[in-house]
């Protein structure tokens, strides 16, 4: 069990670059959930993945955003046009299915828009 | 759609003290799970102790433990002999028990952050 892992941890950007970021979560997990935290808040939900499909998505997630989970393993969550609203920490999550297990999360990437 | 409050932005504790953080919820659901994560800075949140709502007992971890009032929605968290690793933010969340699509999300407060004082 090498844990969630998060690619880039860091990530400054200009306005209106698009930015991709990638989630390796547990190997057995086939639950994925991206969350977005901005200082000073706790982690809101973004959207889930069960195996390869989107099950939900958050109205958080505009249209600037999109997630993929190919072969359920990896995911990627890509921002286009990014706005200084989105600076934010980008927090990836799984978990296996069963209705009390935790969600195990990743180190987050941070994004900076200058 | 539920809530989560924690009222307490900071709090600080001596060294080997005991510290007690506060949560409150809100939810029309009879059956949910309720968490406590740890986010120390520039780390990984890790889950710290968790409670499912059936359960009248309340859940212990080492130093960690719960005071789960179901009726008066609230879930505190008791940290022992506190440790200078104790040393982080605190979320409280929450998670509906039934299945499918948004139920598997978690609701998260605003975060307690604690302060231990050797």
């Amino acid at each position: 069990d090498t844990g969630v892992s998060q690619d880039p941890r860091h990530k400054i950007t200009k306005r209106g670059q698009n930015v991709t970021f990638r989630c390796d979560p547990i190997s057995e997990h086939n639950r994925l959930y991206w969350y977005r935290q901005t200082l000073g808040q706790g982690p809101e939900f973004l959207t889930y993945f069960q195996n390869e499909a989107q099950l939900e998505k958050s109205r958080l997630l505009s249209d600037r955003f999109s997630a993929e989970r190919p072969k359920g393993s990896f995911s990627t969550l890509e921002i286009q046009r990014t706005e200084q609203g989105d600076s934010a920490m980008y927090l990836c999550a799984s978990s296996s299915t069963g209705g009390r297990q935790p969600q195990h999360f990743g180190d987050g990437t941070r994004l900076s828009i200058l | 759609a539920q809530t989560v409050t924690q009222s307490q932005p900071e709090m600080s504790v001596q060294e080997a003290e005991t510290v007690t953080l506060s949560c409150t919820y809100d939810t029309s659901e009879s059956d949910y799970y309720l968490f406590w994560y740890k986010q120390p800075p520039s780390r990984q949140m890790i889950l710290v102790i968790r409670q499912e709502a059936y359960k009248q007992q309340n859940a212990t971890e080492n130093r960690f433990s719960v005071n789960f009032q179901k009726a008066a929605k609230s879930f505190s968290l008791k940290i022992s002999d506190s440790q200078l690793g104790d040393a982080a933010m605190y979320f409280c969340a929450y998670r509906s028990a039934l299945s499918g699509g948004s139920n598997y999300k978690l609701t998260f407060g605003k975060g307690t952050l604690l302060t231990v004082n050797p």
